[in-house]
């Protein structure tokens, strides 16, 4: 059982569109996290959030806790968003991160 | 700084080996992560140092052995490791505590065990 559910698992996109990545969760927690993993390892995050909605730059998250649903907005897509985009959220009951499984995004010029 | 350092990126040993990866950061946090991440997976929990002290341990394997000697160093003990541990090995820190949790991670050890 996945307490962290993430879709799609890929995604392939046309430089400039606007991209959706969901992420729904089953536990209570304290912050949900998105990070960012390119190709090679190193893991970014991106923000961290416990309500409402966040923006930075192209980027916009949002979270819904009483759905336990948050997602990730990505507004004029360029082929350097190519990247893995995974949801982690911090449980309210300890230091344990859940990571959801990842989504594959492609971002074609 | 909000950096997390790891050496060696990468790291080939054999199974007789014993080798070790190493972790820094000077944020001032007292939480950090060793985590493993096979290709395509999400990352994988392995142990949990919360104020320089072992707060989780996802059942490990003895090959593996952490050690926390400050409150900015994590190291990962690696011996008579097997083929199937070759992974990318990923240290984190955060803040300890609820609402401030950023997660930091750092670039990662790539490890191939031959």
């Amino acid at each position: 059982k996945n307490e962290v559910e993430q879709s799609p698992q890929n995604l392939t996109a046309q430089e400039g569109e606007f991209i959706t990545i969901n992420c729904s969760y089953s536990v209570g927690i304290s912050a949900l996290h998105w990070l960012q993993q390119h190709p090679g390892g190193g893991i970014v995050s991106l923000f961290m959030l416990s309500s409402g909605k966040k923006k930075h730059g192209r980027l916009i998250a949002t979270i819904n806790i009483q759905e336990k649903h948050s997602s990730l907005h990505i507004t004029a897509s360029h082929p350097r968003d190519s990247a893995v985009y995974i949801c982690a959220v911090e449980p309210n009951t300890g230091n344990q991160f859940y990571f959801g499984t990842g989504t594959s995004l492609t971002v074609i010029p | 700084d909000t950096e997390v350092t790891q050496t060696p990126k990468h790291l080939v040993m054999g199974m007789t080996n014993k080798k070790s990866l190493k972790c820094e950061q000077h944020m001032g946090h007292r939480a950090m992560y060793w985590y493993k991440q096979k290709a395509k997976k999400p990352p994988e929990l392995m142990f949990v140092y919360s104020y320089e002290k072992l707060s989780i341990n996802e059942s490990v394997p003895s090959r593996f052995s952490p050690e926390c000697p400050n409150s900015s160093l994590l190291n990962l003990h690696l011996h008579a490791l097997q083929p199937e541990d070759s992974a990318l090995y990923l240290c984190a820190s955060s803040q300890e505590g609820s609402l401030s949790g950023e997660l930091f991670f750092g670039e990662g050890s790539r490890l191939t065990v031959l």
